[in-house]
């Protein structure tokens, strides 16, 4: 079994959507939880970062927390034809002055007009 | 005022040669890292720098050779390639342990 488990799609939505994308993890020694957005050809780019159950909110952004239960979600309101992409989540665990991040296998979305 | 660049973007190259790849971060990061991206998009971290020391090496084949002149710079060394390596690679860092981590566009290796 992966230590991150994410659906990989592809997750095809109409302009306007609200989309959820998942992610489980077996760790219980994770602390960190991020959500990444990759475009074609492109390097990873941080959306959202948090470390406590619940959610944090940006724009159309929210990333939820759920410790007890080791599952995130990512929620895109108002989703645009420019939030198609490769959707990430990651998680890490600190030692000493590095954390290691471990990925899930990416969630690949399509939002058409 | 790119955050994290990496040279080159593609290289391509044959089996057995020995190549390296360059990454710089003006962010003012402690410490760095490199990732590789397989063919079916999985990213796997394989080492970790902070202020040019060693501190995370990923069971990486020891034909991998990281180098960290400075803690602004940490150079991918790779002899004998072989087929398997390639990937696309990508140099990150961060502030501390607990932050972020921020990715550059990657290095796209391909070996004939």
């Amino acid at each position: 079994q992966k230590e991150v488990e994410q659906d990989p799609g592809p997750l095809s939505v109409p302009e306007g959507a609200i989309v959820s994308l998942n992610c489980t993890y077996s760790n219980s020694a994770f602390q960190y939880f991020m959500w990444y957005r990759q475009y074609s050809r492109k390097g990873p780019e941080l959306l959202m970062y948090t470390y406590s159950s619940g959610n944090k909110e940006d724009g159309r952004f929210t990333a939820q927390v759920d410790k007890s239960s080791k599952y995130i979600s990512l929620f895109i309101r108002d989703s645009q034809p420019s939030d198609s992409a490769t959707y990430l989540c990651a998680m890490s665990e600190v030692t000493g002055t590095a954390s290691k991040l471990t990925f899930g296998t990416g969630t690949r979305l399509q939002v058409t007009l | 005022d790119t955050a994290v660049s990496q040279t080159p973007k593609y290289l391509v190259t044959q089996m057995g040669n020995d190549k390296s790849i360059k990454c710089e971060q003006n962010l003012g990061h402690d410490t760095m890292y490199w990732y590789k991206q397989d063919s079916k998009k999985f990213l796997k971290i394989m080492f970790s720098y902070n202020n040019k020391e060693l501190i995370i090496n990923e069971t990486v084949p020891n034909r991998f050779s990281p180098k960290s002149p400075d803690k602004a710079h940490l150079n991918l060394h790779i002899n004998s390639l072989e087929l398997g390596d390639s990937a696309v690679y990508f140099c990150a860092s961060s502030q501390m342990s607990n932050q972020p981590q921020h990715f550059g566009d990657g290095t796209r290796l391909s070996i004939l």
